[in-house]
């Protein structure tokens, strides 16, 4: 089955720097990584994704990368800001037939002001 | 849409006692995920439903734990009999049919707060 490492599993900036979490995946027939903001004490919810067919994929502040033949993706984080302090969940699945995300262990983001 | 939802927020139980916990996935959604999320295993998968028939029970811990999904709006997950070490946040997550290139709407529950003392 497919399998996602995802690091680091803390990252500490400060505010207005850069952040960059990384992950690989096993599978080469995934071909959909989404990633996942959970603030504390919440749910996780969808913040990017990506799909096989492009390289990169951009939404104001963050940014997703992915390079298909070393089979491992990336998220940026541009300007942190306080508020992005949360973890951070990657996953890899399949598109077609039954959706089932495999998610990476997770970073804990800390923004410090 | 009210989105995932799950009751109760919060439960604190004696160790013994049975937990059931549960949720109510997004209409049209046929697809429905038990999660276990910990600090030290992080986002577990323990089981999944497909048109309300379990696919894949393999994370299920132990013989302790059980799920149900009756029909397509609701689904449970049962403890019994609960211990200290299940102490966690249980979430529920359903998604729709796959299309072609589009998001299938997975989301998750605000999660169920487990403790057992």
């Amino acid at each position: 089955g497919e399998n996602v490492e995802q690091h680091p599993s803390t990252l500490s900036v400060q505010e207005g720097d850069s952040a960059v979490i990384k992950c690989t995946y096993s599978d080469s027939a995934s071909n959909y990584f989404p990633w996942y903001k959970q603030e504390l004490g919440k749910r996780p919810q969808l913040i990017i994704d990506i799909r096989s067919n492009v390289g990169e994929k951009k939404d104001q502040r963050i940014a997703v990368t992915l390079n298909k033949t070393a089979k491992h993706f990336s998220l940026h984080i541009t300007e942190t800001q306080p508020e992005d302090s949360a973890v951070y969940f990657c996953a890899a699945s399949i598109s077609g037939g039954s959706y089932i995300p495999t998610f990476g262990r997770g970073t804990s983001l800390i923004v410090h002001p | 849409d009210a989105g995932v939802i799950q009751s109760p927020r919060h439960e604190v139980t004696e160790m013994g006692q049975e937990v059931t916990l549960r949720c109510k996935p997004i209409s049209g959604h046929n697809s429905l995920f038990w999660y276990r999320q910990t600090m030290m295993r992080g986002l577990e998968l323990l089981i999944y439903f497909n048109n309300n028939v379990p696919i894949d029970d393999s994370g299920m811990p132990e013989d302790r734990f059980s799920a149900k999904m009756p029909n397509a709006s609701f689904s449970t997950l049962k403890i019994q009999p609960s211990e200290p070490r299940d102490s966690a946040v249980y979430f529920c997550a359903s998604s729709g049919p796959q299309r072609a290139g589009g998001f299938n709407g997975y989301t998750f529950g605000s999660g169920t707060r487990l403790t057992v003392v």
